[in-house]
């Protein structure tokens, strides 16, 4: 069985600067869920996919924008970076029946 | 407004000194409550799901218990490799974590 995999693993981008982050779901698993942890902090939602379609959506911006793909990997892709989108990016798969998430080990983003 | 609230901040056992982390709630409509462990630098992993008040799950040193306002992880006998930052989440229509608690076991 595969985990959850995000990439990139590390990624610098410059105030202003649009990004794309990847992630490919564990095997079984049709719903994808990305959250923001600064440090220090517990992850918060941004929004989830389920079947491609936005399924849910936290308190973030518009330029916060996603996709799932049919094979249930996702992006997320932020515009118009600030220097607070500095973070760790998780991705968490779950099978819609069930509650519990899986997360990929993140993708440290810094903004500068 | 839904709230998720883990106490204490941080806490530090010897090894073999058993302790409760809490994580207290208030959400509209509990779909279930969920504790993770997050390793420095990784995702959270998951640990226990519950779903109605009286409910308990255990693990290795680890058992999860349920109210109608709170959750209990109780550690018993901890090692040192149990240090970690521990989360509580809560599913209402999204899923809202706390900021979590960070044990620290020495030997």
């Amino acid at each position: 069985e595969t985990g959850v995999t995000q990439s990139p693993t590390h990624l610098i981008k410059t105030r202003g600067q649009q990004v794309t982050l990847r992630c490919s779901s564990q095997s079984g698993h049709n719903t994808v869920s990305w959250y923001q942890q600064a440090l220090g902090q517990g992850p918060q939602f941004i929004f989830q996919y389920y079947r491609e379609e936005e399924n849910g959506r936290g308190n973030f911006p518009p330029r916060f924008s996603g996709l799932q793909f049919p094979n249930y990997s996702s992006e997320l892709n932020v515009n118009a970076l600030e220097l607070d989108d500095s973070a760790l990016y998780l991705c968490a798969s779950s099978d819609r029946a069930r509650g519990e998430q899986y997360f990929g080990p993140g993708t440290r983003l810094t903004v500068t | 407004e839904d709230q998720v609230t883990q106490s204490p901040e941080a806490l530090r056992l010897q090894e073999g000194e058993s302790s409760s982390l809490n994580c207290s709630y208030t959400v509209s409509g509990l779909r279930g409550l969920f504790w993770y462990r997050q390793d420095p630098g990784k995702g959270p992993e998951f640990l226990f799901t519950l779903y109605s008040a009286g409910e308990e799950k255990e693990k290795e040193r680890l058992k999860a218990t349920l109210t109608k306002k709170e959750s209990f992880l109780h550690i018993t006998a901890p090692k040192p490799e149990d240090s970690a930052t521990y989360l509580c989440a809560v599913q209402d229509n999204d899923m809202r974590f706390g900021a979590g608690t960070r044990l620290t076991v020495k030997p």
